[in-house]
């Protein structure tokens, strides 16, 4: 089966830096993405992941290890605007291959 | 461009009605797929297209849950005798071609935010 867990809230400081943590259990593995979800609003596209390492886009950065099963969001130099529910989702492994399995999500709260 | 678009943003039925939830996806993407999203919980699959096909329905909850894309364009949710816990908000999201790739990242609509009384 396929499992996604990542914390359900986090607080964090204007200005200061936040690592939102993903683990995941999947029969096979397609990529790891991250989205961002204001309140009421769509989720949009964050960040792929398919190597390990990090990869950086201004001051959102993702990381994953496979052999860890583990991925995190890193966000620099917090802005009020980034306070949002962050999710981790994989795709389905063989079949289809279509769909995302997401995490429940991380809502973060950003405090001046 | 337009991104995706869902109609109606909300929608109250009483519980026993039939409803349709229409999204129209971005122009030229072949995949589109439908989510449902409980409060504070992340989205969760439904069915997925690619142009008409219907290639995985197995997150639609029941058999009361029917969707169909008979053009490969615009696809339509239709939930029949609606119940108190379909209550959710519903995600439409499309994409150039299935995700796992890169570059195949979904798109989202704002959802339909159903209420069931």
């Amino acid at each position: 089966g396929q499992n996604i867990d990542q914390p359900t809230e986090m607080t964090a400081t204007e200005g200061a830096i936040v690592q939102i943590n993903c683990t995941y259990q999947t029969s096979g593995f397609n990529g790891l993405f991250w989205y961002q979800q204001h309140a009421g609003e769509a989720p949009t596209f964050l960040s792929y992941n398919v190597l390990d390492g990090l990869e950086e886009k201004g001051r959102f950065s993702s990381f994953l290890s496979r052999s860890k099963g583990y991925s995190y969001l890193l966000l620099k130099e917090l802005q009020m605007k980034d306070s949002a529910s962050y999710l981790c989702a994989v795709p389905i492994f063989g079949g289809s291959q279509g769909n995302l399995i997401f995490g429940k999500g991380t809502k973060l709260s950003v405090k001046p | 461009g337009a991104g995706v678009s869902q109609s109606p943003r909300y929608k109250v039925a009483k519980r026993g009605q039939d409803v349709a939830l229409r999204c129209d996806p971005i122009s030229g993407h072949v995949s589109l797929f439908w989510y449902q999203q409980a409060l504070g919980q992340g989205p969760e699959f439904l069915t997925y297209f690619q142009n008409e096909a219907q290639l995985d329905k197995s997150g639609l909850p029941s058999d009361r849950f029917f969707a169909e894309r008979p053009e490969g364009s615009v696809s339509t949710l239709k939930i029949q005798r609606t119940q108190q816990e379909d209550s959710a908000v519903y995600l439409c999201a499309s994409s150039l071609g299935p995700s796992g790739g890169a570059g195949h990242e979904q798109f989202f609509g704002p959802g339909t935010r159903l209420t069931v009384l």
